[in-house]
């Protein structure tokens, strides 16, 4: 079957660095995207990873491994207004988003 | 301002009834989706649709009709609502699938089903 795992929930401090795990298994593979998504709010898009290897984008980074089936998010210089939960999605051979259950991140000062 | 936009917000009604959601975008994206996001899961696709008249089902498409007679509608019809279908209903949209196009989502309805 196709599985999504990432952590519940994670705690940080302002100013800190998190890394958000995401391990994936699909039928097929043709990208991992993750999304920001604010307490009562619609999900965003954060980034897209197709080939192995680090994108970075500001202070949010996104990794993937490929024939690990793993990617990570990492966010830098933590703010207040990060906390949120980070969903993580792999593309499946027929273009379908497989969603994770999503992380909480909780920020504290 | 173009987006994508769900209507209602919120919505409480009793079992057995009938319930429509709208969507609406202005990007005249091809693709359209209605997930729904229940405490624990990930977001769960109902259906989609790849263009007008063109739908198709996703992971749990039992108790639900679409249908997109434009390209710029695709609402979603709970024709008898259970308990079960309370959660909240995100519509999203993108250009293509594949490739690099993420998906735009609304800022989603509450629907609660007493």
């Amino acid at each position: 079957g196709q599985n999504i795992d990432q952590p519940t929930e994670m705690t940080a401090t302002e100013g800190a660095i998190v890394q958000i795990n995401c391990t994936y298994q699909t039928s097929g593979f043709n990208g991992l995207f993750w999304y920001q998504q604010h307490a009562g709010e619609a999900p965003t898009f954060l980034s897209y990873n197709v080939l192995d290897g680090l994108e970075e984008k500001g202070r949010f980074s996104s990794f993937l491994s490929r024939s690990k089936g793993y990617s990570y998010l990492l966010l830098k210089e933590l703010q207040m207004k990060d906390s949120a939960s980070y969903l993580c999605a792999a593309m499946d051979s027929n273009y379908q988003l497989i969603w994770g259950a999503g992380t909480k991140l909780i920020i504290k000062p | 301002d173009a987006g994508i936009t769900q209507s209602p917000r919120y919505k409480i009604t009793e079992t057995g009834r009938q319930v429509t959601l709208m969507c609406h975008q202005t990007w005249s994206h091809s693709y359209m989706f209605w997930y729904r996001q229940d405490l624990g899961h990930g977001l769960r696709l109902i259906y989609y649709s790849a263009a007008a008249d063109i739908t198709d089902k996703g992971e749990v498409p039992d108790g639900y009709v679409v249908s997109r007679s434009k390209t710029e509608n695709f609402p979603l019809t709970l024709e008898s609502a259970t308990r079960s279908q309370t959660s909240v209903y995100f519509c999203a949209s993108s250009p293509d699938l594949g490739s690099a196009q993420p998906q735009h989502f609304g800022d989603g309805t509450r629907l609660s089903i007493l």
